[in-house]
């Protein structure tokens, strides 16, 4: 069975500084990987996506995350955070299209 | 713009009665999903449809029944039987039927959520 796990449930960064959100992963084939991004009250919008092309995938905002098979993780990361990046951001693995599992989430904070 | 809508945004329910959350799509997208978000918690998936007149119980159906009579609309009813309906609910589409993922992963297109309270 997949499932996910966001190591961190809120991390804070001030502006400007780097951001790194932990996601690891468990599943019995090779699955594809997302992160998506939650604004106070609204719908889940795509930041970025694997499935198994190069290992490291850029996404909007300048948000990156790398694929790693060996340790199971798809850590998401930006350089440089900008205060509109506030928000929750899910992880999540699939096997299947109708079976996506979403981690818990990372609420982020950026102090100006 | 193409995008799903979801109405009404926030649905207030007596205890009891049962409340339709609506959902339509003018994406062509064959698949459609109802998600409910509780606070501190991922995405857990009710039901989902890969065609027309065709849909398949999630992991927490219970207390929730769905229709899809059209391939834009994929309205959601919470029953009385549903115990805790208090919740965020997310409608969401995307162009396939059900799938593998790899190469061809198939993203979803979210609503912008419905909030149920019960009073």
């Amino acid at each position: 069975a997949q499932s996910v796990t966001q190591l961190d449930s809120h991390v804070s960064v001030s502006e400007g500084t780097p951001v790194l959100l932990r996601c690891n992963y468990s599943s019995s084939y090779s699955p594809s990987l997302f992160w998506y991004v939650q604004h106070p009250n609204k719908g889940l919008q795509l930041l970025l996506k694997y499935t198994s092309a190069a290992t490291l995938v850029k996404g909007i905002n300048g948000f990156e995350a790398e694929f790693k098979k060996s340790e199971t993780s798809f850590h998401l990361t930006k350089p440089s955070a900008h205060m509109s990046d506030a928000a929750e951001y899910f992880c999540v693995v699939s096997e299947m299209t109708h079976d996506m599992r979403f981690g818990a989430g990372t609420r982020l904070t950026v102090k100006p | 713009d193409g995008g799903i809508t979801q109405s009404p945004k926030y649905l207030f329910r007596k205890e009891g009665q049962n409340v339709t959350l609506s959902c339509e799509q003018n994406l062509n997208h064959d698949a459609m999903y109802w998600y409910r978000q509780d606070p501190g918690q991922g995405l857990r998936l009710i039901y989902y449809s890969q065609i027309v007149n065709d849909f398949q119980k999630g992991d927490i159906a219970e207390g929730y029944s769905v229709s899809r009579e059209k391939k834009e609309s994929f309205p959601l009813t919470v029953t009385s039987a549903q115990k805790n309906p208090t919740a965020f609910y997310l409608c969401a589409s995307s162009a396939h039927a059900v799938q593998l993922t790899g190469s061809g992963a198939n993203v979803l297109t979210f609503g912008a959520g419905s909030r149920l309270t019960v009073l």
